[in-house]
This record gives C-alpha cells, sequence and structure tokens, in this order.
C-alpha cells in the first residue's frame, strides 16, 4: 500500500518556540493532505485540509495563526505549531489522498511535548 | 457534520471471549470504515462497507452496516492480545464532503 511518512517521530521543544512537523507521501502524489490531532486514549480530531499550491481549511475552532500549514508540493505538507504551550502537547497525525482517488493514508505520527 | 458516536468507550476483556462494538450516527452513511490504531502509530484500515445490511469478515473479525445505512457494529471472535488497540469508525469523503470524520473510538484491552 501507499506510504505516509512523518518526521519527527517525536519532539520535545520550550514553551513559546515553534516546530515544524513533515509529512510526505513516499510513492504517490497528493494533491489533499489531512492534519489530525489527537489526545490520549481519544479519537482523532481534524484540524484542517490542506491543498496543494492553496491555502488550507481549517476546522472550526483550530486557529490558523497557532497552526501553519503550508503544502507546497504534491509529496509534502508541513505543519508549523508557533509560540508553542504545553496545552499544545499532542499526538499529530498527517493522511494524504492519493490524487486518482478516495483512499486516505495514515502517516506514523509525531508526539509533541511542550515543557 | 455527522457525528458518529461509538460504544463501549473502553473495553477491557480476557483472551477468548467475544465482543461487540458499535458506531452510530443520526445522519445516514454513503459508507463507512472501520479502522485499528495501535499505540503510537497511525490508524490501519480494516474494511469499508458500503451497501445496507452488508456484512464483511477479516478473519476473526465481523462488520456489519445497517439496513438504514445509520449504524455499523464490528464483532471479534475469540480476542487476542494482539486485537488490543483502538478501534474507529469513521465516515469517508464523498457527497457533499471531502473530509474523513472519525468516531469517538472504542479502546480494547485483550488481557492474556
Amino acid at each position: 500500500g501507499a506510504v505516509v511518512s512523518q518526521h519527527p517521530s517525536r519532539v520535545i521543544c520550550k514553551s513559546g518556540t515553534s516546530v515544524k512537523i513533515e509529512c510526505r507521501s513516499l510513492d504517490f502524489q497528493a494533491t489533499t493532505m489531512f492534519w489530525y490531532r489527537q489526545f490520549p486514549k481519544k479519537s482523532l480530531m481534524l484540524m484542517a485540509t490542506s491543498n496543494e499550491g492553496s491555502k488550507a481549511t481549517y476546522e472550526q475552532g483550530v486557529e490558523k495563526d497557532k497552526f501553519l500549514i503550508n503544502h507546497a508540493s504534491l509529496t509534502l505538507s508541513t505543519l508549523t505549531v508557533t509560540s508553542a504551550h504545553p496545552e499544545d502537547s499532542s499526538f499529530y497525525i498527517c493522511s494524504a489522498r492519493d490524487s486518482g482517488g478516495y483512499e486516505q493514508y495514515f502517516g506514523p505520527g509525531t508526539r509533541l511535548t511542550v515543557t | 457534520t455527522q457525528l458518529l458516536e461509538q460504544s463501549p468507550q473502553f473495553l477491557s476483556i480476557q483472551e477468548g471471549e467475544n465482543l461487540t462494538v458499535y458506531c452510530n450516527s443520526s445522519s445516514v452513511f454513503s459508507s463507512l470504515q472501520w479502522y485499528r490504531q495501535e499505540p503510537g502509530e497511525g490508524p490501519v484500515l480494516l474494511v469499508t462497507v458500503v451497501t445496507g445490511g452488508e456484512v464483511k469478515k477479516l478473519k476473526r473479525l465481523t462488520f456489519q452496516f445497517g439496513d438504514a445505512r445509520k449504524d455499523s457494529s464490528l464483532h471479534i471472535t475469540a480476542a487476542q492480545p494482539g486485537d488490543t488497540g483502538l478501534y474507529l469508525c469513521a465516515d469517508p469523503p464523498g457527497g457533499a464532503t471531502n473530509k474523513l470524520i472519525f468516531g469517538t473510538g472504542t479502546l480494547l484491552a485483550v488481557q492474556p
């Protein structure tokens, strides 16, 4: 099946700093990528839809200036958590949709801890 | 946006027992997916059901789509510790929405 990677897998940062998470589709092109957030033992919550070459669409209640999304190529989307605070600590998961269909492939996730 | 309620939220059982997880919505699904997620990993697609009343089997897992396409169930026979994980139903993209929305999740722990 199609492979989606995320980097880094784990990151610890200090409060007030910014952190960038990369999501790559390794063997297919993805015009649309999605970013989810997950708290312990809870479901995935969609944060935003990332479209190649255009602005991301954010879900209600998600601060676009806090969570900057860039989808500059058909294989890469990035999520930057700006001025991170401890409450931003979470598991962030991306997914990518093959340009030819509706199937979504999920990355392995990035564990962010803000101290 | 469709709300997908799963029950139970948590389930802890002994190896060899059977269990059923439910996914319900107030709206009709065009199709429905089930995923399993293991700790520290992304979710993995198990199955997609499309037709009302459809039943699909994947080894010891049986998935059923309600006749009215507003609910679904996942039944596991003779659960094993390897079945431990978070089970998620999901409303996949299509029709009016481009987004995949997950249900509230069921956390299953199978004790050896």
